[in-house]
């Protein structure tokens, strides 16, 4: 069993739309990631988190220590918000990593 | 203020070979932490260094990889004899603080990655 579990591991969207990706994990966390990955890209850090919730432009990130879940919301989404979206935890030294949800806006 | 940078991007290496793959942390980052992508897997944590200091490399392979990061210059990661198996997106992450600091922003940032192909 994975430390990170996301998802949907798929979701394809219209523009526009409302999107939720979900992360659930296992370990006893310092700090919650949310990544961004474009294909065949970088991975660009969008949030990090420890509790309570963030927000940056149409992102919205939050997290629950007590269920340890955590969700990153699109609002308005757009064909640009297309990429592989990774929930990371930090444990003590370690990085672990959900396996990433593959997100597709149409237009 | 440029980021993580990694170099090269694309490394092409003929099994045997050494691949020596190159991390500039962000500056004022002196905490640096290597990932393996392989195909079609999730980012996996390898190794986390501080200057001159190997802090935690229990998900390094024991064999043929080693890691490391000088007082001056970028963190190198070596995979000497490389096999097909190795071919993946090798990633680095830099930070000012140390892991547990909880709600400090601790400035963690990703490079672009390299990408390994072994043939």
């Amino acid at each position: 069993k994975n430390e990170v579990e996301q998802s949907p591991q798929n979701l394809t969207a219209q523009e526009g739309e409302f999107i939720t990706i979900n992360c659930s994990y296992s370990v006893g966390i310092s700090a919650l990631h949310w990544l961004q990955q474009h294909p065949g890209g970088g991975i660009v850090s969008l949030f990090m988190l420890s509790s309570g919730k963030k927000k940056h432009g149409r992102l919205i990130a939050t997290i629950n220590i007590q269920e340890k879940h955590s969700s990153l919301h699109i609002t308005a989404s757009h064909p640009r918000d297309s990429a592989v979206y990774i929930c990371a935890v930090r444990a003590g030294n370690q990085f672990y990593f959900g396996t990433g949800t593959s997100l597709t806006v149409i237009p | 203020n440029a980021g993580v940078m990694q170099n090269p991007r694309h490394l092409v290496r003929r099994r045997g070979q050494e691949a020596r793959l190159r991390c500039s942390p962000m500056k004022g980052h002196s905490h640096v932490y290597w990932y393996r992508q392989l195909p079609e897997e999730g980012l996996k944590f390898m190794v986390y260094l501080q200057k001159e200091n190997i802090i935690d490399e229990s998900g390094m392979p024991k064999e043929r990889f080693s890691a490391e990061f000088p007082k001056e210059g970028p963190s190198i990661l070596r995979i000497q004899q490389v096999v097909r198996g190795d071919s993946a997106a090798y990633f680095c992450a830099s930070s000012r603080y140390h892991a547990g600091n909880g709600a400090r922003d601790y400035g963690y940032t990703f490079g672009s990655g390299t990408r390994l192909t072994v043939v």
